[in-house]
């Protein structure tokens, strides 16, 4: 399997549930991303991890907590989300020096 | 520092067409600069980039750029819109000081009209 793959596909969740988004990449990047994009509003960075540390942290709630346990592997926790998480969760990769970003497909995340 | 700045969040051609897609960059050096395109609940799929050597860059599905640095854009173009090009685009900026980070626009809704 080649490129940046996310699961799930889609998920709905609870205001109370705890679930994980997972991103895996077979690249051989050494940095990854968390984006969130949302209806009519762009792209928001989420998490940088460059050389599996966290580098980068833009004023997410902390109801969102990322893990990167190796570099190919990035999740993002979730728990006690609000309807306005709702969005689409996109995962990228990329290699440090590198040009371009390689992108997964995204989770459609609703919550309800 | 860096950034995108795209003309038009919304950008309407007939199928046939002339697609124009505009995007102009400020970089403190040299910059890196790419569009992507994201169709409907996809993620982004790399067009093409511009990093160094010939300006004019061709990617997949027929588009090209153009990167002027007299005026600081790297625009998109495809001769004949399809109706399979109607998608989001995003223009992205990087240099090589700050890694491989890329700084996206706000992307370019692009409807093509049979």
């Amino acid at each position: 399997e080649t490129g940046v793959t996310q699961t799930p596909r889609h998920l709905v969740m609870g205001m109370t549930n705890k679930k994980s988004l997972k991103c895996e990449q077979h690249l051989g990047h050494n940095a990854m991303y968390w984006y969130k994009q949302s209806a009519k509003k762009p792209l928001e960075l989420m998490f940088v991890y460059s050389l599996e540390e966290r580098v980068e942290n833009n004023s997410v709630p902390s109801r969102f907590s990322p893990e990167c346990p190796n570099s190919s592997h990035l999740f993002l926790h979730l728990h006690t989300l609000q309807p306005e998480d709702s969005a689409l969760y996109l995962c990228a990769s990329s290699q440090v020096g590198g040009h371009g970003y390689t992108f997964g497909s995204g989770t459609r995340l609703t919550v309800v | 520092a860096q950034s995108v700045t795209q003309l038009g969040s919304h950008v309407s051609v007939s199928e046939g067409a002339l697609v124009l897609l505009r995007c102009n960059y400020s970089s403190s050096v040299p910059p890196y600069l790419f569009w992507y395109v994201q169709y409907p609940n996809q993620g982004l799929q790399l067009l093409l980039k511009y990093t160094t050597g010939a300006t004019l860059v061709k990617g997949i599905n027929g588009f090209e750029a153009e990167f002027k640095k007299s005026e600081t854009s790297f625009h998109l173009t495809k001769p004949s819109a399809h109706m399979s090009d109607a998608a989001e685009y995003f223009c992205a900026v990087s240099q090589e000081t700050s890694g491989s980070r890329l700084t996206f626009g706000e992307g370019t809704q692009l409807t093509v009209n049979p």
